[in-house]
Parts: C-alpha cells; structure tokens; sequence
C-alpha cells in the first residue's frame, strides 16, 4: 500500500463517451502525477500538478484534461478518446517543494487504471 | 528527451541464483537515478534513489551502484526467491522530469 488510491481500476469506454480518472493521495504531498504506459514502452509523462497548479503538460492532446481541486486529489478528465488511447494510466505523487521533478524524491504511485477503448 | 535504456528485457532464473540487471542513461544533466519494483497488478514501488557517483545502495538482498560519468547502475538481486518476481524499472531524472526505462521482467522459478 503506496498511499496512492486510484479509481476505477478498469474502465472500457467508447471513443464518443466521457469518462474521469481518479487519484487520491493521503500522503501530504505536494506534487502529483499523471504517467501513460503503453503496451512494451516506457512509462510516459502526461501532466504535472505542484500545489494544484498545473507545471507541465507534455505535449498531451486535448482530449485528455487534468484537474487538480486540492493538493489530496487528481483527476484525469476523458473525452473523444481514440483506439491508441488504450493503455495503463498511472497517478503518482511525491512530496515536493513546489518544484516537482526537480529533487531526487521518491514517486509514489498508484495501482493504475487500464483503460480499454473501443 | 532522455533515452534511458535497460537489459535484458527479461530474465529467468531458478530460485538461488543471483542476478543483475543494467541501466544506461545520457550522463549529461544528470541529478538521479530511481529505482523501482513494479509486481503485477500493483503499484511501483521505489527502491533506491541515488545520487552521487559511486553510490552505492543495499536493502536485504537487493543492492545496486550508480556510475555517473559512464552513465550506467547495475541492480544486484542475491539469491533470488520466487517473491522477487516482477518488473524492474529504472529512471533518470533530468531537468524536471524522470525519464524511465522499459524495465527488466524477472521470473524467479521455485
């Protein structure tokens, strides 16, 4: 157990449906994560959130939104999704100084939603 | 972007035997070096973070080191046990961001 809860754990959606991501941190962290792993590549950085303000977006479509209410919780915000969106979608987090990324802190991280689309 | 890559792919081994696994990564703008345990239907768990070249990190029978000029960090799994199955995942952080490697998947055989 990370501290790092996520929900659902599987979603199936279709490409015209929208759907939301969850992710809920009790660690008293400052930073949170969205990671995207497809099937046999790397974990991919999505979105960055330091003190609920959104740091870095990695070049990610518009179809996917991110919002961070409070520091405790992340969503991930699905609409128009394609077939190639299908993939593990991870949360993280980590404690941070406003800077995430920029120490040597550990992530911590969820358990995942794999997402399916059809 | 940081290629970080890692070998072997995946390994099998019999329960006993020690194993290692490689981690190559650009060693410019380099800041750490994370390693983590990912078993499967769980989440990532963080093993060792290191820093400085030459470190070198132990916690029971896993230990790795860090080389920061050649830019590579060996993980060490000393008599493997079935437990220890599961995917091994690297990553660099560089300018604030990780960069992670593909991972090596271990299956350790009773």
């Amino acid at each position: 157990e990370t501290g790092v809860t996520q929900t659902p754990r599987h979603l199936v959606m279709g490409m015209t449906n929208k759907k939301s991501l969850k992710c809920e941190q009790h660690l008293g962290h400052n930073a949170m994560y969205w990671y995207k792993q497809s099937a046999k590549k790397p974990l991919e950085l999505m979105f960055v959130y330091s003190l609920e303000e959104r740091v870095e977006n990695n070049s990610v479509p518009s179809r996917f939104s991110p919002e961070c209410p409070n520091s405790s919780h992340l969503f991930l915000h699905l609409h128009t999704l394609q077939p190639e969106d299908s993939a593990l979608y991870l949360c993280a987090s980590s404690q941070g100084q406003g800077r995430p990324g920029a120490t040597n802190e550990k992530l911590f991280f969820g358990s995942g939603t794999q997402l399916s689309v059809l | 972007i940081l290629n970080v890559e890692q070998s072997p792919q995946s390994l099998h081994v019999q329960e006993g035997d020690s194993t290692n696994f490689t981690c190559s990564f650009p060693s410019s703008n380099f800041y750490a070096l994370h390693w983590y345990r990912w078993e499967t239907a769980k989440s990532p768990e963080a093993l060792f973070v290191m820093t400085l070249n030459g470190d070198e990190k132990k916690k029971g029978r896993i230990s790795a080191t860090l080389n920061t000029k050649e830019g590579y960090s060996y993980l060490y799994i000393k008599g493997s046990q079935p437990e220890d199955s599961a995917t091994y995942l690297c990553a660099s952080l560089g300018i604030n961001k990780f960069y992670f490697g593909s991972g090596t998947k271990l299956n350790v055989k009773p």
